[in-house]
């Protein structure tokens, strides 16, 4: 299948500072990537979707200015959190859509601020 | 509004048993439908997926799903559980109207006891 990678896995940061997350697509490109945020012990909030070459169009309730992303390539989408808070800890995962609409997702990056 | 309906948030089962995790779901337009493994701290794997025609489909690692559109219902099934299949299984939907967002469920912990 196709393969999804995700840096860092784990972050630790200060509060206020910025922390970017890269996912990449190894084996395919993908046009449209997506960018979802996991809270303990519960399921998958997309927060925006990334599409190559334009704005990523973000979900109601999520603040662009504080969660950047920039899909530069078609194989490169990256989530930058803007000056992090302890609220914003959490597991974000990526995903890469391909052929028929299947979303394969990277391993996840878990941020933890202090 | 689309909803995924996990309706158990845990599952114990012997190690040799049948398995079946329940999804049912709201949607307003033809769905299409996928079931993820998770492993803690990790990614989602695609297990299977539903796109149209026959309404069992197969997947990785023993696994099969039927789709039940008079139900709104895509259970997973494994007739028999291996100490492996421990794990966060998630149920999501996804439509091309609604931009291939997938909406998830809140996902079913399987434990497998020995």
């Amino acid at each position: 299948g196709a393969v999804v990678s995700q840096h860092p896995s784990w972050v630790i940061c200060k509060s206020g500072t910025s922390v970017k997350i890269e996912c990449r697509s190894l084996d395919f490109q993908a046009t449209t990537m997506f960018w979802y945020r996991q809270f303990p012990k519960q399921s998958l909030m997309l927060m925006a979707t990334s599409n190559e070459g334009s704005k990523a169009t973000y979900e109601q309730g999520v603040e662009k200015d504080k969660f950047l992303i920039n899909h530069a390539s078609l194989t490169l989408s990256t989530l930058t959190v803007t000056s992090a808070h302890p609220e914003d800890s959490s597991f974000y995962i990526c995903s890469a859509m391909v052929a028929r609409n299947i979303q394969y997702f990277g391993a996840g990056t878990r941020l933890s601020v202090l | 509004a689309q909803s995924v309906t996990q309706p158990d948030i845990h599952i114990t089962v012997s190690e040799g048993a049948s398995l079946e995790l329940r999804c049912n779901y709201s949607y307003g337009a033809t769905p299409y439908l996928f079931w993820y493994v998770q492993s803690p701290g990790q990614g989602l794997q695609l297990l299977l997926k539903y796109f149209s025609g026959d309404t069992l489909v197969q997947g990785i690692k023993g696994f099969e799903a039927e789709f039940k559109r008079s139900q709104s219902s895509f259970n997973l099934r494994k007739p028999s559980v291996h100490w492996s299949d421990a794990a966060e299984y998630f149920c999501a939907v996804g439509a091309v109207e609604y931009g291939n967002k997938l909406v998830f469920g809140a996902g079913t912990i399987l434990r497998v006891k020995s």
